[in-house]
């Protein structure tokens, strides 16, 4: 069965100080990894990572993948209380015309001044 | 661009009645819509893929009499979800894909707050 599995669950952290959020996979047939940042209602877009080794920076954010060990992380540098959030990784995977996004189950983030 | 409208933000019935939840995709043609279903604390569960002018795909554990799909059109997509109970409450959230961009491409609904008293 195809899983998604993030750590931590829970983060809390002061303004200025830098997170590491973790995501695994198992997943036939992946294709790639998305993470997403999700705040009261719809996920909105991050990061798309396909190949291995190859860092994505947006601001502070970035995020890198190793396909070798099933493994991503996203990276938020001097964080701010605007960066409070559930952060969702999904595996993207294809198999014949379908197609599956499967989501971990998140990590809440919470920044205090 | 790719923007999916979706409709109500928040809904309250009673037990027994149906509510049916509408995704619209504004700007582009969405062949392919997802519904998803969000626990508190938990990931997105999708429920069902459908595919316009056909039946839509269930996952296992999702009884297809009770969440009701249709993809009557390129645009709209709707779940109507009958004889609500309260253990049906929950966050529910279409997305759309947009055709080519590959994992990049989903877009997603704002999410529909379901509660059922």
């Amino acid at each position: 069965e195809d899983k998604v599995v993030q750590s931590p669950l829970s983060l809390v952290v002061h303004e200025g100080d830098t997170v590491t959020l973790n995501c695994s996979y198992e997943v036939t047939n992946f294709r790639s990894l998305l993470w997403y940042k999700q705040e009261k209602k719809a996920p909105t877009f991050l990061f798309m990572l396909t190949s291995s080794g190859i860092e994505k920076k947006s601001g502070r954010l970035s995020s890198i993948l190793d396909k070798k060990e099933l493994f991503s992380i996203l990276n938020i540098t001097a964080t701010q209380t605007g960066d409070s959030a559930v952060y969702l990784c999904a595996a993207f995977s294809t198999q014949g015309g379908s197609e599956k996004l499967v989501f971990g189950k998140g990590t809440k983030l919470t920044v205090n001044p | 661009g790719a923007v999916v409208s979706q409709h109500p933000s928040r809904v309250i019935c009673k037990s027994g009645t149906s509510v049916k939840i509408e995704c619209r995709s504004l700007d582009f043609q969405a062949t392919t819509m997802f519904w998803y279903r969000q626990f508190p604390k938990k990931s997105l569960m999708l429920m069902a893929t459908s595919n316009e002018g056909s039946k839509a795909t269930y996952e296992q554990g999702v009884e297809k009499d009770k969440f009701l799909i249709n993809h009557a059109s390129l645009t709209l997509s709707t779940l109507t979800v009958t004889s609500a109970h309260p253990e049906d409450s929950s966050f529910y959230i279409c997305s759309a894909r947009v055709v080519g961009r590959g994992g990049r491409g989903y877009t997603f609904g704002s999410g529909t707050r379901l509660t059922v008293v």
